[in-house]
Parts: C-alpha cells; sequence; structure tokens
C-alpha cells in the first residue's frame, strides 16, 4: 500500500527566506505527484504537478523536484512571503494500469507560516 | 466556469439522520470523486466515478453512497450518520481519469455528526 509522507509537519520562517517543503513515498510505481496549497477552512489549490517521466516543473517562486527512484518529492518557495502561509499538500497517483483510475494517496501536509 | 461547487458549506446532523453532500463541476469532466479529511489520517478516497452511470469505491467507502447520473453531478449521500463520519468532505474532478490532468477540489462541506 502507498504511503506518503511529509516533513516537516509544521515549519516557520522569517519573510524573505527560501525554504524547502519534503515529500516522500514508498512505492516508486507512481504515474504523477501533485503539490496542492490549502488555507485554513478552505479547498485545494493545484499548485505543481509533475509527470513520472520528468524531473521537475516550475511556477513563478515555486518549484518542485521529482525522483522517482528513491521516492522522493521536493517544493522549493524561494523569496517567501506572509501570503505563502497555508498547509501544502503532495498526493500521488498509481499507475495508469491500476483499475483504481485516477485515485490520489495524500500526505498530511506540512503548515506553513511566513512571518513578516 | 464555476468550477467544482458544493453545498451546503456546513452541516450539523444527528447520529442517524440521513442526507446528502452535493458536487457539481461545469467542465465537462468525466472523473470525479469524493475524499474525507481527518485530523491525523490527511485525504483519504470515499467513492469515485470515472463516467456517467459508473462508480467504485475508494479507502473509505463503508457508510457512504453514490450515483453518477449525469457527468456534471456526483451526490454523496450518508443514509445513517454516524459520529465517526464527523469530517470536512472534499469532492475533486479531472477530465479523464486515463491521463495526466491534474484534479480541480471543491471548496469542502464541514460536516459534525453529534
Amino acid at each position: 500500500k502507498q504511503e506518503v509522507t511529509q516533513i516537516p509537519a509544521a515549519l516557520s520562517v522569517p519573510e524573505g527566506e527560501n525554504l524547502v517543503l519534503n515529500c516522500s513515498f514508498t512505492d516508486s510505481a507512481i504515474y504523477n505527484l501533485q503539490w496542492f496549497r490549502q488555507d485554513p477552512g478552505k479547498g485545494l489549490t493545484s499548485l505543481l504537478l509533475i509527470q513520472s517521466s520528468q524531473r521537475e516543473q516550475t511556477s513563478g517562486r515555486l518549484n518542485a523536484s521529482l525522483d522517482k527512484s528513491s521516492g522522493r518529492s521536493t517544493l522549493y518557495i524561494a523569496a517567501s512571503q506572509p501570503g505563502d502561509s497555508a498547509t501544502y499538500l503532495c498526493a500521488v497517483r498509481p499507475p495508469k494500469r491500476e483499475t483504481s483510475g485516477s485515485r490520489l494517496t495524500f500526505g498530511e501536509g506540512t503548515q506553513l507560516t511566513v512571518n513578516p | 466556469n464555476a468550477g467544482v461547487t458544493q453545498t451546503p458549506k456546513f452541516q450539523v446532523l444527528k447520529t442517524g439522520q440521513s442526507m446528502t453532500l452535493q458536487c457539481a463541476q461545469d467542465m465537462n469532466h468525466e472523473y470525479m470523486s469524493w475524499y474525507r479529511q481527518d485530523p491525523g489520517m490527511g485525504l483519504r478516497l470515499i467513492h469515485y466515478s470515472v463516467g456517467a452511470g459508473i462508480t467504485d469505491q475508494g479507502e473509505v467507502p463503508n457508510g457512504y453512497n453514490v450515483s453518477r447520473s449525469t457527468t456534471e453531478d456526483f451526490p454523496l449521500r450518508l443514509l445513517s450518520a454516524a459520529p465517526s463520519q464527523t469530517s470536512v468532505y472534499f469532492c475533486a474532478s479531472s477530465p479523464d481519469w486515463t491521463d495526466s490532468y491534474e484534479q480541480y477540489f471543491g471548496p469542502g462541506t464541514r460536516l459534525t455528526v453529534t
């Protein structure tokens, strides 16, 4: 059974700092990996999607990398801002051949606080 | 597009009551799913659908029923609510379950069962 772990569970940094969030998964046979942002009391917003054949994806100040063989992904946030404060979740999707379709297995998230 | 919408936003039920959580999407997505989010357990898949008329169980299906009569709607039914079903429920959709599209989530329904 696939398990996804995110470390640390919580992180507090001063504004302007570059930071890295970690995601690890036990089964390297994944189809893709997705990073989400969740604000308190809100739904999930997709940030980046990395296919299993890709090494990284970038969107603005965000960069996500994927090392499938070692079961790891990192989300790099450059020049952090107070508006980045949220919980960041990673989720992996199993290979196409599985009948479970597009089900995602989520980590529990990293709660990020960026202090002004 | 409104994206994925969910109603209600909040609901309080008594044990044994029934209710339906509504989910709709206006993006003509084939794939829809329901997750519940609980502290310490993350998001877990309840049921999913790969198209109208087709549904299947996820990781935690007990106590929940679903149906998919149209592409747009995917309601989640609690037939006899239990305190263990207190949670935040999210509906998600994506264009096609066989391909690499990202999933889009609704804003969630916060359910309390007393």
